[in-house]
């Protein structure tokens, strides 16, 4: 079946670098796209989204960026701070209908001061 | 004010039991959703309501059963709980589907079946 899936199921980074965390995604008529982190002992809280006819949004240090051609997105963390350590999620939906957010396995960011 | 609250934060139960696990949202929201997220932090959907009613049911076994007393409520029984339904139990809400906008998740509920 289709899924969201991610490349690395942990990333670690030093403090002051930049994370770039990988999704891939296969159902071609996803159209919106959500990050979520989700912090230890916490529910995942959003991030960033994008939507199909973007390929690209930044946030404050967060940039999500998107290729539908491949099916890929990615989540550009700058400057990385301890507190980013968690685990984040991509979520895929499909606009109008009753789609139920889908979420990929994950990826453990942990950042080493 | 949380957003999204769910009870009680942890559960540590015998096989064979029925628990239940409450939420509540206070955003709205019409849509509201149960998810269950394993050891390896895979989070899988369970059950998703839309203003009191079903509208999403995935592979769960008929030990689950959700209840919605009205739509700002959302509550989760399990009857003769199973090792396996260990887990960590997730309750979300949402603006409807149709608008696709983000989840508001509660804190989670970690189950322990012994």
């Amino acid at each position: 079946g289709e899924s969201v899936g991610l490349h690395l199921p942990t990333l670690s980074v030093q403090e002051g670098d930049n994370s770039i965390i990988n999704c891939a995604y296969s159902n071609s008529a996803s159209d919106y796209f959500i990050w979520y982190k989700q912090e230890s002992g916490k529910g995942p809280q959003f991030i960033i989204d994008i939507r199909s006819n973007m390929d690209k949004r930044q946030g404050q240090r967060v940039t999500v960026l998107l290729n539908k051609t491949v099916k890929h997105l990615s989540l550009q963390i700058a400057a990385t701070q301890p507190g980013d350590s968690a685990v984040y999620f991509c979520a895929e939906m499909i606009s109008g209908g009753s789609y139920i957010p889908t979420f990929g396995r994950g990826t453990s960011l942990i950042v080493h001061p | 004010d949380t957003a999204v609250s769910q009870t009680p934060k942890y559960l540590v139960t015998q096989m064979g039991n029925d628990k239940s696990i409450k939420c509540e949202q206070n955003l709205g929201h019409d849509t509201m959703y149960w998810y269950k997220q394993d050891s390896k932090k895979f989070l899988k959907i369970m059950f998703s309501y839309n203003n009191k009613e079903l509208i999403i049911n995935e592979t769960v076994p008929n030990r689950f059963s959700p209840k919605s007393p009205d739509k700002a409520h959302l509550n989760l029984h399990i009857n003769s709980l199973e090792l396996g339904d260990s887990a960590v139990y997730f309750c979300a809400s949402s603006p409807p589907l149709s608008t696709n906008e983000k989840l508001f998740f509660g804190s989670g509920t970690q189950l322990s079946v012994l």
